[in-house]
């Protein structure tokens, strides 16, 4: 069976900190992928990044980034220099299998104070 | 470009109740599913679609149902609704059926039941 587990619940930083929101993932699927998508207060659900398993590259986009480490079963997101817009709930997910089906962990609430 | 529309936003039921979610997409997405979000638990997977006819469960589908006559639609119906359904359920569609495919999601319905 797949897990996600996002083992922060929530997170408080003031504003220009960096931060790091942790997801660890188990799945015996060789092929799989790994999101991270964003809810801010409204309420919507925001796609932010997509991972393969075949591909453990860092990326980065603008002030966010991403560590893939397939040793750890890792995926974690880092806010550089973070803004009050980034005040949200962060949750990883995983897919696995020949459907869509998303198990997603269970959400990081980040709070950014000015 | 209206996206994936979910009516109504918010609901108060009393147990027993049926009712039906509605939502709609307008991208020709051939993948559509219904999640519910819980504090502390992330979202969990109610049913799926991969195309117009073809249905399947999730995770937690015990109490709920779908269809899924047209690429466009695919309500969820709560046939007898109980407490513990008192949620917050999010429809998503994603332009492929398989693991890779982002989703995009409505704002959400808030459910209630008393």
């Amino acid at each position: 069976a797949q897990k996600v587990t996002q083992a922060q619940t929530e997170i408080s930083v003031v504003e220009k900190e960096d931060v790091t929101l942790d997801c660890v993932y188990e799945t015996r699927d060789t092929t799989y992928y790994l999101f991270w998508y964003k809810q801010p207060p409204s309420g919507e659900l925001v796609f932010l990044i997509r991972r393969n398993s075949f591909d453990e590259q860092n990326e980065i986009s603008g002030r966010y980034s991403w560590n893939f480490q397939k040793s750890t079963s890792s995926f974690n997101f880092t806010i550089t220099a973070s803004q009050v817009v980034d005040s949200a709930v962060y949750f990883c997910a995983l897919s696995v299998g020949g459907a869509q089906k998303l198990v997603f962990g269970q959400g990081t609430r980040l709070t950014i104070n000015p | 470009n209206a996206g994936v529309t979910q009516t109504p936003k918010f609901q108060v039921l009393k147990t027993g109740q049926s009712m039906t979610l509605q939502c709609a997409q307008d991208m020709n997405h051939e993948y559509m599913s219904w999640y519910r979000q819980d504090p502390g638990m992330g979202l969990r997977l109610i049913h799926y679609s991969v195309g117009a006819g073809i249905t399947d469960q999730g995770e937690v589908p015990n109490g709920y149902n779908v269809s899924r006559s047209t690429t466009e639609d695919f309500p969820l119906r709560l046939l007898s609704a109980a407490p513990s359904q008192t949620s917050v359920y999010f429809c998503a569609s994603s332009y492929t059926r398989g693991p890779r495919g982002e989703l995009f999601f409505g704002e959400g319905s808030r459910l209630t039941v008393l």
